[in-house]
């Protein structure tokens, strides 16, 4: 079946330590999201791509970073830097990001927690 | 992007309809309503958007003012699986750096009861 695949599930982060969560579509789709989501709140844009090899910077961007090598695939890293990442992570696609008719599809998300 | 206002809650009978009412009031021409619902620790769920006219598909209705200043989600026949934060967005349609976002706001917490 076609859709959006986020691992793990779960992840912890020591202090200090460099994460890397996956996030994978086979929908064809050429836009890519992160999002972070906090307890009770809506959810905020980290990061986003609308084609492969190019990628901006969200609203929350700082602290973490991406890369878009394929166009599958957008992994999230949250550095060192990001000093409260205790949070569900969503990732999102959609065919494209020049039409407003087209709705972003998300995976199952992955919560992150510090040690 | 044009806000949204939306009840914090609502409460529907199984099987009965659920009619879920946002506000849109500054929404631009080129801009469309989009409903989300996310089921606690699940990833939101893309339900039905509209421009202007009502749109209809297997989840639920959209019901859009002739002024586009309010809407209205309809679940027809809601059951306990419906139960989730359902989320009112509107999007722009020309897409201009980030303007093609999605911006969540808290929803409304949706609970359907036996």
């Amino acid at each position: 079946d076609g859709g959006i695949t986020q691992s793990p599930k779960y992840l912890f982060r020591k202090e200090g330590q460099n994460v890397t969560l996956s996030c994978e579509q086979n929908l064809n789709h050429d836009a890519m999201y992160w999002y972070r989501q906090d307890p009770g709140q809506g959810l905020r844009l980290i990061y986003y791509s609308q084609i492969v090899n190019d990628f901006q910077k969200g609203d929350i961007a700082e602290g973490y970073s991406v890369s878009r090598e394929k166009k599958e695939s957008f992994p999230l890293t949250v550095t060192s830097a990001q000093k409260n990442p205790t949070a569900f992570y969503l990732c999102a696609s959609s065919y494209t990001m020049r039409q407003g008719n087209q709705p972003q599809h998300f995976g199952d998300g992955t919560r992150l927690s510090i040690l | 992007d044009a806000k949204t206002t939306q009840p914090t809650s609502m409460d529907c009978a199984e099987g009965r309809a659920a009619n879920l009412p946002c506000n849109h009031s500054t929404i631009s021409g080129n801009e469309y309503v989009y409903w989300y619902r996310q089921i606690h620790s699940q990833g939101p769920q893309y339900i039905i958007h509209g421009l202007k006219n009502n749109e209809t598909n297997e989840m639920a209705s959209l019901i859009i003012t002739e002024d586009r200043k309010s809407s209205t989600l309809i679940l027809p026949h809601a059951t306990l699986r419906d139960t989730a934060v359902y989320y009112c967005i509107v999007r722009v349609a020309g897409i201009r750096g980030s303007q093609g976002n999605l911006i969540f706001g808290k929803g409304t917490k949706l609970s359907v009861k036996p």
